[in-house]
C-alpha cells in the first residue's frame, strides 16, 4: 500500500498570500496517478488538480500542482477567503486507492 | 450536467441491515465507474471500493472487503453500498463518486449520505 503524508498538518494564513502544501508518498509515484481535492466544511470533496498538474474543469489558475516521483506540491499562488478549506492528495495508480492525511488551511 | 444524488440520512442500532444508494444523472451511467469513499467524524477519505457499472466488476478496498457490499442497477443507473450488521465504528459520512475509469481521479461526488449507528 502507498502511503500519502501531507505536510504541514495546519497551515495558517492570510488572504493573499502564497499556500505551499506538500504530500509525500512512500514508494514512487506516476505523476499520472496523482490528485489534490479540497473540501470545504460540510460539503462534499471537489477535484482540483489531476496527473500531477492539470487543473481539474474550473479551477483557476492561481491553483497549481507540481512534482514527480515521491515528492508532490499544491501551490495556490493568492490565498482568497473561499480557498480556506482542507485539502487532500491522492494517488489512484495503484491498489489500494490511499489519500494523504489532509493539510488544513485557515485563516490566520 | 453530471449528478450524483445520494439517499438521506439513517440512524440505525447496531446489529442492524442498511443500503444507501446513489443515482447517477446526466451521464451514460454505464460510462463511468463509481466508488465509495468513507469519512469518519473529524477525519480524513477511505477508499472503500469501486464498481463498473457496465458489468458490475467490482475492486475492493482490503480494509473495507467483506464487510460492506457495493452494488449497481444500471438500469436505473443507481450504485448501492450495503451492510448486514452495522457496528458503531460505521457511523461516518458516505460519498460516492464517478471517474472515468478505475484509474482516473473522482471528477464528480455525490452530496454524501451521514450514517450514524447508536444504541
Amino acid at each position: 500500500e502507498i502511503v500519502l503524508t501531507q505536510s504541514p498538518g495546519t497551515l495558517s494564513l492570510s488572504p493573499g498570500e502564497r499556500a505551499t502544501l506538500s504530500c509525500r508518498a512512500s514508494q514512487s509515484i506516476s505523476s499520472t496517478y496523482l490528485a489534490w481535492y479540497q473540501q470545504r466544511p460540510g460539503q462534499a470533496p471537489r477535484l482540483l488538480i489531476y496527473g500531477a498538474s492539470r487543473r481539474a474543469t474550473g479551477i483557476p489558475d492561481r491553483i497549481s500542482g507540481s512534482g514527480s516521483g515521491t515528492d508532490f506540491t499544491l501551490t495556490i499562488s493568492r490565498l482568497e477567503p473561499e480557498d480556506f478549506a482542507v485539502y487532500y492528495c491522492q494517488q489512484y495508480g495503484s491498489s489500494p486507492l490511499t489519500f494523504g492525511q489532509g493539510t488544513k488551511l485557515d485563516i490566520k | 450536467e453530471v449528478q450524483l444524488v445520494q439517499s438521506g440520512a439513517e440512524v440505525k442500532k447496531p446489529g442492524e441491515s442498511l443500503r444507501i444508494s446513489c443515482k447517477g444523472s446526466g451521464y451514460s451511467f454505464t460510462s463511468y465507474w463509481i466508488t465509495w469513499v468513507r469519512q469518519m467524524p473529524g477525519k480524513g477519505l477511505d477508499w472503500m471500493g469501486t464498481i463498473d457499472p457496465s458489468d458490475s466488476y467490482i475492486k475492493f478496498s482490503p480494509s473495507f472487503q467483506g464487510h460492506v457490499t457495493i452494488s449497481a442497477d444500471k438500469s436505473i443507473s443507481t450504485a448501492y453500498l450495503q451492510w448486514s450488521s452495522l457496528k458503531a465504528s460505521d457511523t461516518a459520512m458516505y460519498y460516492c463518486a464517478s471517474h472515468y475509469s478505475s484509474a482516473w481521479p473522482f471528477d464528480y461526488w455525490g452530496q454524501g449520505t451521514l450514517v450514524t449507528v447508536s444504541s
